[in-house]
């Protein structure tokens, strides 16, 4: 079975400075994908980004990036220019190419921006 | 607005009493499903549906039910609710087909207490 581990449980960053939250992940796919989900205190579920396994270039969207290393099953994200709306928890996911499409959440990164 | 709404937004019930919680989305995608969300946990799935009249288990199906009778529709059905039953639970929905057009798309979540 899949599973996603999120190892830092609490970061803080400074307003318009950069984080870096981790996750890692294990799976004996080879086709899938992973995303990083954001909750602010509303509880909505809102996607950050994507990332496809096949793809080696990493996924950028605006200030929020990834490092994916496939090899090491590793895909960080990283927040550049941090701002006040940033804070909230950050859930690393994992879905296969196939099947029940189900995604598998890491236990999430509580984000403080402190200004 | 495409969007996927469920009702209710927070319910407080006694353990038994049977309870149904609503999803519905209009963006006419084939997948829905639902998860919970507990603390350390993440997001769990409970039960999915690839479309009308095709459900099935998730990873912690037991003590809920689910029917698709509609695309639209995928009400969660909890007949004789228990106290560990108590989450937060969100609906997803997804279309099906080209991977890069399989973002799941999730409810605002409802609060369930049990006592």
């Amino acid at each position: 079975a899949q599973t996603v581990t999120q190892s830092q449980p609490e970061m803080s960053v400074q307003e318009a400075e950069t984080v870096t939250l981790s996750c890692t992940y294990d799976t004996s796919e080879s086709d899938y994908y992973l995303f990083w989900y954001k909750q602010p205190p509303s509880r909505q579920m809102i996607l950050v980004i994507r990332q496809e396994a096949y793809k080696q270039q990493n996924a950028t969207e605006n200030r929020f990036s990834v490092n994916f290393q496939k090899a090491a099953k590793s895909f960080s994200l990283k927040i550049s220019d941090s701002q006040l709306g940033d804070a909230a928890m950050y859930f690393c996911a994992y879905r296969k190419d196939t099947g029940r499409r189900a995604l598998t959440f890491g236990s999430g990164t509580r984000l403080q921006v402190q200004p | 607005e495409a969007q996927v709404t469920q009702n209710p937004r927070y319910l407080i019930t006694v353990t038994g009493k049977k309870l149904t919680v609503t999803c519905s989305q209009n963006m006419n995608h084939e997948y829905m499903s639902w998860y919970r969300q507990d603390p350390g946990l993440g997001l769990r799935q409970i039960y999915y549906s690839m479309n009308v009249e095709v459900t099935d288990k998730g990873d912690v199906p037991e003590g809920y039910k689910v029917s698709r009778k509609e695309k639209r529709n995928f009400p969660l059905i909890l007949e004789s609710p228990s106290p560990n039953q108590t989450s937060l639970y969100f609906c997803a929905s997804s279309w099906v087909g080209l991977a890069e057009y399989n973002e799941q798309f999730f409810g605002p979540g409802t609060r369930l207490t049990v006592l």
